[in-house]
């Protein structure tokens, strides 16, 4: 069966410093994969897809990036955490859309 | 008009009560549509896919009325466990390259 793994779960930076999270997915191949971001009391905004290895679509604008250097490996960055970057980050992935998404457990950080 | 609307609630109500959520959305192109459910700070689950012809899933019962861009989630009998923030999900565009969520129904079952 197919699962994803993200981590970590909880993540406290000061202002100003990188960041890097890393999810992977195991059990498929070839799959489409997510970054969402939850601020608190918000809906979940899409931030970054990725149909295949190095092809990664942006959708907002902002001091994150992401990229996919394997198959199954999706990794979100930042050289320089803003206070607003704060909020509940989930990976999430599918092979095709009709059939929804499934996420990670999420990684909920606080920058400082 | 935001891409996709729900009433944000909260929904009190009693165990063994039914209740209906209700979803609002922009795009006409949008081809998939799914309820997802969320618990306090933990990740989003898919609860059902929704399909035009309505379908059903236990206490669970979703319809989608594409001529009006609206879905439903209707729960009867409620639990305790189904307490909870609903997400009203739908594609972005024909080709499903993303889901846009609402930003969710929050219910409330009490004894």
């Amino acid at each position: 069966s197919q699962t994803i793994h993200q981590w970590p779960a909880t993540l406290v930076q000061p202002v100003g410093s990188p960041l890097s999270l890393e999810c992977t997915v195991e059990g498929t191949s070839n799959p489409n994969l997510y970054w969402y971001r939850q601020a608190a009391g918000r809906g979940l905004q899409l931030l970054f897809y990725s149909v295949g290895i190095g092809q990664i679509s942006s959708e907002v604008p902002q001091n994150l990036s992401a990229s996919r250097p394997q198959d199954r490996q999706f990794i979100l960055s930042s050289k320089k955490l803003l206070l607003s970057d704060s909020g509940f980050y989930l990976c999430a992935w599918s092979l095709t859309y009709n059939y929804g998404y499934t996420f990670g457990s999420g990684t909920r950080l606080t920058v400082v | 008009r935001k891409e996709v609307e729900q009433d944000p609630g909260p929904f009190n109500v009693p165990e063994g009560a039914t209740v209906a959520f209700n979803c609002t959305y922009s795009n006409s192109a949008s081809q998939s549509f799914f309820w997802y459910r969320q618990d306090c700070r933990k990740e989003p689950k898919l609860l059902m896919s929704v399909y035009s012809s309505g379908n059903e899933d236990g206490r669970f019962t979703a319809q989608l009325n594409r001529a009006s861009q609206y879905i439903s989630l209707l729960i009867r009998d409620s639990k305790l466990s189904d307490s909870a923030t609903y997400l009203c999900v739908v594609t972005r565009n024909q080709a499903g390259t993303a889901l846009i969520f609402g930003k969710g129904t929050t219910l409330s079952v009490s004894s």
